[in-house]
């Protein structure tokens, strides 16, 4: 099926320092939003973003439902060990109870106390 | 927040048995309940919608005589593997959306392991 283009695919850094991962798509969505899954868990919503070149915060986390509305970015600023985990984008299509997801392959990271 | 539960957490059955996998709405109602499957370092797979009070609807590839899920009422939906083989192991997520507009909340997933 559909895929959206997730980059990077792991990142390992040191306790600290910000980290910064994106999505990009050939379609065009009306929401992006991110998830973060933990080992053996479910994807936890993270931030949900409803319109074009929208910015919002949720703590350390920073996205933005990019211009082209093709493309969408997440910031985690000063990160700490419990960051560690898997971040999935996810783009919505279309409209109603039954809308899907169009999901990105993970970027996994992991962080050096 | 909206909050699904998924039960059980975990499962191991012998091959050629059926396994039922339950996933509720706590604190909302959700006419429609989503089911994945997700493999070892992989991301999520759509395996079907399931509509409160109709029938579920399947994505490609998925067969739904193997993954029968019922949706008897606004807070719970059920997927049943039917003669579970070592293949169909794997990592089982449901997730419901509350309220019209919200995005999808997930449960914990369920691992099922069939030997």
């Amino acid at each position: 099926g559909q895929q959206l283009n997730q980059s990077p695919q792991s990142m390992f850094i040191q306790e600290g320092e910000d980290v910064s991962m994106n999505c990009t798509s050939s379609s065009i969505f009306n929401t992006w939003l991110w998830y973060k899954q933990d080992p053996g868990e479910g994807p936890v919503l993270l931030i949900a973003l409803y319109k074009a070149g929208e910015l919002t915060s949720n703590g350390r986390l920073t996205a933005q439902f990019g211009i082209t509305r093709k493309d969408s970015f997440l910031n985690i600023s000063a990160s700490i060990p419990s960051d560690v985990g898997i971040y999935f984008c996810a783009g919505q299509l279309g409209a109603g109870n039954n809308r899907k997801l169009i999901w990105g392959l993970g970027t996994s990271l992991a962080v050096n106390p | 927040g909206a909050v699904v539960s998924q039960h059980p957490s975990r499962v191991i059955c012998k091959s050629g048995t059926s396994v039922k996998i339950e996933c509720r709405s706590l604190d909302f109602q959700a006419t429609t309940m989503f089911w994945y499957r997700q493999f070892p370092k992989q991301s999520l797979m759509l395996m079907a919608t399931s509509n409160e009070g109709s029938k579920a609807t399947y994505e490609q590839g998925v067969e739904k005589d193997k993954f029968l899920i019922n949706h008897a009422s606004l807070t719970l939906s059920t997927l049943t593997v039917t003669s579970a083989h070592p293949e169909d192991s794997s990592f089982y997520i449901c997730s419901a959306r509350h309220p019209y507009n919200s995005p999808l909340h997930f449960g914990n997933g369920t691992r099922l392991t069939v030997t």
